[in-house]
């Protein structure tokens, strides 16, 4: 695709909910990363993808959070039993491998109620 | 543990105004790249610095890299309404691909028509 595409791009769900959050990177990227940016913060990350493998999962904050790239190409943030302090906007960016630039998607703001 | 502060949190200024923008840290970093982010959309790429000392110029935006690599600052020159929006800068580690960026705070700018 033309930019990295993430949905949905609002999440309003009831606290102890799973959530699934999609990101569909630009086409081509092997790298892929998860972040989740808190209001008046910068991005925290949270997990980076190369290939279909976690290269490195150590932001990623309970074992309620977990993600997926089965083909190497869209990946599912899933997050079980959420908190209200869940809620954030939750960020993608694709590279290439190697790249020095990231590329973000537009975020998916989940609001845990 | 690697950590950029940003300088000031919020600033707000009339159009046609300068300002400069701050990013320190305690540590070396091989790379800095400054974003901006505009609401609801993902931070976008405004440039990379590498060297000590870099200045790079991107129309009216001037970003320099400190000669020990441990921060870097923003100058805006004649600031415009469509400047607004949190700027970003982000550290990479020692390896030259994108992985696990850190992020600071932002500096979050408000120009005012």
């Amino acid at each position: 695709g033309a930019g990295v595409s993430q949905t949905p791009s609002n999440k309003v769900t009831e606290k102890g909910k799973y959530v699934e959050l999609r990101c569909d990177p630009i086409s081509g990227h092997t790298a892929l990363y998860w972040y989740r940016q808190s209001l008046g913060q910068g991005p925290e990350f949270l997990i980076y993808f190369q290939g279909t493998g976690a290269a490195d999962d150590s932001g990623l904050p309970n074992d309620r959070f977990f993600a997926v790239r089965p083909e190497g190409s869209v990946s599912t943030l899933k997050i079980q039993r959420t908190e209200r302090g869940d809620s954030a906007v939750y960020l993608c960016a694709s590279s290439e491998i190697g790249g020095t630039e990231a590329f973000f998607g537009q975020g998916t703001r989940l609001t845990v109620v | 543990t690697q950590l950029l502060e940003q300088s000031p949190q919020f600033l707000s200024i009339q159009e046609g105004e300068n300002l400069t923008v701050y990013c320190n840290s305690s540590s070396v970093f091989s790379s800095l790249q400054w974003y901006r982010q505009e609401p609801g959309e993902g931070p976008v790429l405004l440039v990379t610095v590498v060297t000590g000392g870099e200045v790079k110029k991107l129309k009216r935006l001037t970003f320099q890299f400190g000669d020990a690599r441990k921060d870097s600052s923003l100058h805006i020159t004649a600031a415009q309404p469509g400047d607004t929006g949190l700027y970003l800068c982000a550290g990479g580690g020692m390896k030259t691909s994108y992985d696990k960026v850190i992020f600071g705070p932002g500096t979050s700018l408000s120009v005012i028509p």
